[in-house]
């Protein structure tokens, strides 16, 4: 299986701040990486797909790059209502392994 | 409004069996791959299943295999997941999705004693 691994586990930022969370896989997973964003109660809510495609409907200020193995993942200025868990997902293999979680906090 | 709503969670001893469904609105799932994640109470999320469009493709977790089955029903824009010999690690919210763009908001399912 893939293993996918993200960092950090957890981070606090200002409202304005520009955020980064990288997403490392175990092995070439090409671009197919998805971000995900999910809050308490609610369904989980996809961001990113294709490693660097920004879903219909989501706000330009998240971002994301990378191919292979190393991805990255940024908000260019933190909104209150960016307050979340944000997971990576690779889709190249099954089974399509999500990595541990960041929790953002204001 | 394109929209996924799951049902059929509840409390279930362990070695039970639960039926979840997941019923479609807003378009057709007949033309869709289609998956089911969990999330266990405190932990991240864990997919668990994946049928393609016509149900020829059907692929499961090691950590579901031989227990849930996923099936679907295209007429009924609906899909299934049968679970049987349920253990207490079974315990999570339960979505469907399709593929990884829409997203239903869970059923929750407990397996306890």
């Amino acid at each position: 299986d893939i293993q996918m691994t993200q960092s950090p586990s957890s981070l606090s930022a200002s409202v304005g701040d520009r955020v980064t969370i990288t997403c490392q896989a175990s092995q070439d997973i090409k671009k197919y990486l998805n971000w995900f964003q999910l809050k308490p109660g609610k369904a989980p809510k996809l961001l990113i797909y294709d490693a660097s495609n920004l879903e219909t409907g989501v706000p330009s200020r998240f971002s994301g790059s990378g191919s292979a193995t190393h991805f990255t993942f940024t908000i260019s200025s933190l909104q209150p209502e960016d307050v979340a868990t944000y997971y990576c997902q690779q889709y190249d293999y099954i089974p399509k392994t999500f990595g541990p979680g960041t929790k953002v906090d204001i | 409004e394109v929209q996924l709503v799951e049902s059929g969670g509840g409390l279930v001893q362990p070695g039970g069996s639960l039926r979840l469904s997941c019923v479609a609105s807003g378009f057709s799932i007949s033309s869709y791959g289609m998956n089911w994640v969990r999330q266990a109470p405190g932990k991240g999320l864990e997919w668990i299943s994946y049928i393609s469009s016509s149900g020829s493709i059907i692929h499961y977790a090691d950590s579901v295999k031989g227990r849930l089955t996923v099936s679907r029903d295209n007429a009924k824009n609906s899909l299934y997941l049968q679970m049987k010999t349920l253990r207490v690690e079974d315990t999570a919210v339960y979505y469907c999705a399709r593929r990884e763009d829409v997203w239903g908001n869970g059923t929750t399912v407990i397996v306890s004693s």
